[in-house]
């Protein structure tokens, strides 16, 4: 069974400083990787995915994610934090061989960034 | 705007109640998946559909809810006789294959009294 952990609750950082969202995945095979963000009373706003290839993830708004294998981890980086970061940031994973593409998200991390 | 559109945004009902939630996917995106998101947690699988096909049920799906997504494009979700359980907010999302990114709608909130 392939699973999702996000470590921390909430993560508070100050404007400017860097912001790491940590996420843990466990799977039986090769993992597709998703961050997403919700903004309050919105849906989920897709920020960046790994599915093969170089492990460094560029994706929207100046965030990145490092897939790691051997640490079965998919951090999600930004390195100057903006007061507009703060929101729910949801992990997601789902298999290769999954041919129907569903996905299997995290619990959330809150983040919040003070001026 | 082309993205993932759902109808109502917010819906309040009583339990016992039948309700019924739409979701509009982007353009020529095939797939077609619907979520469930409850206080505190992520999104959880509910349903796909590949075209008019729904190929997938979780077991979070009970006999009250079905789904159905007629011609391939718009789908529905129908929950009947309501419960409080069933409060959370629904998401849709739309990709045009399975390797592809999930775009998500704006989700409707559910509160069933």
């Amino acid at each position: 069974a392939q699973s999702v952990a996000q470590p921390e609750d909430q993560v508070n950082v100050a404007e400017g400083n860097p912001l790491t969202v940590k996420c843990t995945y466990s799977v039986s095979g090769n993992p597709y990787l998703f961050w997403y963000v919700q903004y309050p009373n919105r849906g989920l706003q897709f920020l960046l995915k790994y599915i093969t290839g170089d492990n460094l993830v560029k994706g929207s708004y100046g965030f990145e994610a490092e897939f790691n294998k051997s640490q079965t981890s998919f951090h999600l980086k930004k390195p100057s934090a903006l007061v507009s970061d703060s929101a729910l940031y949801f992990c997601a994973v789902r298999l290769f061989t999954d041919s129907w593409g569903k996905l299997q998200f995290g619990a959330g991390t809150q983040v919040v960034v003070t001026p | 705007d082309t993205g993932v559109s759902q109808d109502p945004r917010h819906k309040i009902t009583k339990r016992g109640q039948n309700v019924t939630f739409r979701c509009d996917p982007i353009s020529e995106h095939n797939r077609l998946y619907w979520y469930r998101q409850t206080l505190g947690q992520g999104p959880e699988f509910l349903t796909y559909f590949q075209n008019e096909a729904q190929l997938e049920k979780s077991r979070l799906l009970s006999d009250r809810f079905s789904a159905e997504r007629p011609k391939g494009s718009f789908s529905t979700l129908e929950i009947q006789r309501t419960e409080q359980g069933d409060s959370a907010m629904y998401l849709c999302a739309s990709s045009p294959g399975t390797q592809e990114t999930q775009y998500f709608g704006p989700g409707t909130r559910l509160l069933v009294l």
